[in-house]
């Protein structure tokens, strides 16, 4: 899997935009770019993916520039609930480059009132 | 469908002592895999299969083991246990063929404490 890097902590305030950024500078062809959002206590889930471009889902939105070399993860007006680590990766999705499967220390998002 | 089912919630042992983490999941899923997480810190990968028969090693997967007699269930092995295997461990499956997002399930977790 390509290597990625993302800031350890950010803060927001309740109804602001947040935007996560994630540089994987050596991502190949096949790989796609996905993000998972983990609570405290749980198991990480699946929030969306991208090849190119943007994607929009009724959580998220990610917007990944003409290199690919980095993806933005962006929440509209987070709330209280929102507070939680998230991951980005980078890899093929299924045989071939995806086995190995890595999340590296992700992005701890405090939401403030 | 229950998905990803790990047992137990949570366990104390002592240095020295062995026990198995059970994960089973009801999704006919090719590939599962065992993380664990310790305070401040990301998943680091121990152990996983891309199919019943074949197992294949992480990133930390020393002091553990782990086998694949059936497509449902991938148990987790500690043989000796040392303090610093104290940790949450997570369980996950995906799918490995036909197309879709390749998207990993957890299981809830499993709190393991090594005195």
């Amino acid at each position: 899997l390509a290597k990625t890097t993302q800031p350890i902590s950010m803060d927001s305030y309740e109804g602001q935009e947040v935007n996560i950024t994630c540089s994987h500078n050596n991502i190949a062809t096949n790989d796609y770019i996905t993000w998972y959002q983990q609570f405290p206590s749980q198991g990480p889930r699946f929030i969306i993916q991208g090849y190119k471009t943007k994607v929009t889902n009724e959580v998220a939105s990610l917007f990944i520039p003409a290199d690919r070399k980095s993806s933005t993860l962006s929440l509209p007006r987070v709330s209280l609930s929102d507070t939680a680590v998230y991951y980005c990766l980078v890899g093929e999705l299924n045989w071939g480059g995806y086995q190995k499967v890595t999340f590296g220390t992700g992005t701890k998002l405090q939401v403030i009132p | 469908n229950a998905g990803v089912t790990q047992t137990p919630k949570f366990q104390v042992l002592k240095t020295g002592q062995s026990m198995t983490l059970q994960c089973a999941q009801d999704m006919n899923h090719e590939y599962m895999s065992w993380y664990r997480q310790d305070p401040g810190m990301g998943l680091r990968l121990i152990h996983y299969s891309v199919g019943a028969g074949i197992t294949d090693q992480g990133e930390v997967p020393n002091g553990y083991n782990v086998s694949r007699s059936t497509t449902e269930d991938f148990p987790l092995r500690l043989l000796s246990a040392a303090p610093s295997q104290t940790s949450v461990y997570f369980c996950a499956s995906k799918a490995q063929r036909g197309g879709g997002t390749g998207e990993l399930f957890f299981g809830e977790g499993s709190r393991l404490t090594v005195l």
